[in-house]
């Protein structure tokens, strides 16, 4: 089983949708992040959150927004999807304790019509 | 607005040949300078990471060398392979904060 899960794989939606994205991870880490790729604009920082409580914006935050239910979900929001939201998200972790090394889940395709 | 800036955005080597990917940066409190790996359909794998204490790293046929004076890091592929086919991402963190990834380079190794 992956580590890292993200859910669903893929998704279809239309403009003005609320849209979640979901991920849980059985690593036991305590950092997780949502990154969205795009062809030529690399990965970018959505939101990330260093424990519960504590949740902080990244480069790309504006359309989004997170909830980390527990230390091993945190989902991905799209509060009215619009399409140049249309990426590749990914959903990852990784420990304080440890060497800063990121675990990627698998990806959702999102796709705003 | 990219804090890490990464060339080429596509290379085509023959095998055997050594890919030279560059990356560039301009905060100085960067600290930690990884390099991760992607196949389709996957998530980024950490491949190698540098701290700028040392100028070189291998592992493999990786190595990263690191210029701290040109803040330049870059990454070369020691007798590639068709294997290591795939889109290969810089990035760089001060320990405080996420990592910022650079734009990507998407390597081809031909038979």
């Amino acid at each position: 089983d992956a580590d890292v899960t993200q859910t669903p794989r893929n998704r279809i939606t239309k403009t003005g949708k609320r849209i979640m994205l979901e991920c849980s991870q059985t690593k036991g880490h305590d950092r997780m992040y949502w990154y969205r790729q795009d062809p030529g604009l690399g990965l970018r920082l959505i939101y990330y959150s260093f424990d519960v409580k504590d949740i902080n914006k990244g480069e790309i935050s504006d359309g989004y927004s997170v909830s980390r239910q527990a230390q091993a979900k945190f989902s991905l929001s799209l509060e009215s999807a619009i399409p140049n939201q249309t990426a590749l998200y990914f959903c990852a972790t990784s420990s304080s304790r440890g060497d800063e090394k990121l675990f990627f889940g698998s990806g959702t395709q999102l796709s705003v019509l | 607005q990219q804090q890490v800036k990464q060339s080429p955005q596509s290379l085509i080597v023959q095998k055997g040949g050594i890919p030279i990917i560059n990356c560039a940066y301009e905060n100085t409190a960067f600290d930690y300078f990884p390099w991760y790996q992607q196949f389709p359909g996957k998530g980024p794998a950490l491949l190698i990471a540098i701290r700028p204490d040392v100028s070189e790293k291998k592992e493999g046929r990786f190595t990263i060398s690191f210029n701290k004076s040109a803040k330049q890091f870059s990454l070369h592929i020691m007798d590639s392979q068709p294997g290591d086919s795939a889109t290969y991402f810089c990035a760089a963190d001060t320990g405080r904060r996420a990592l910022t990834f650079g734009s990507g380079t998407r390597l081809q190794v031909q038979p």
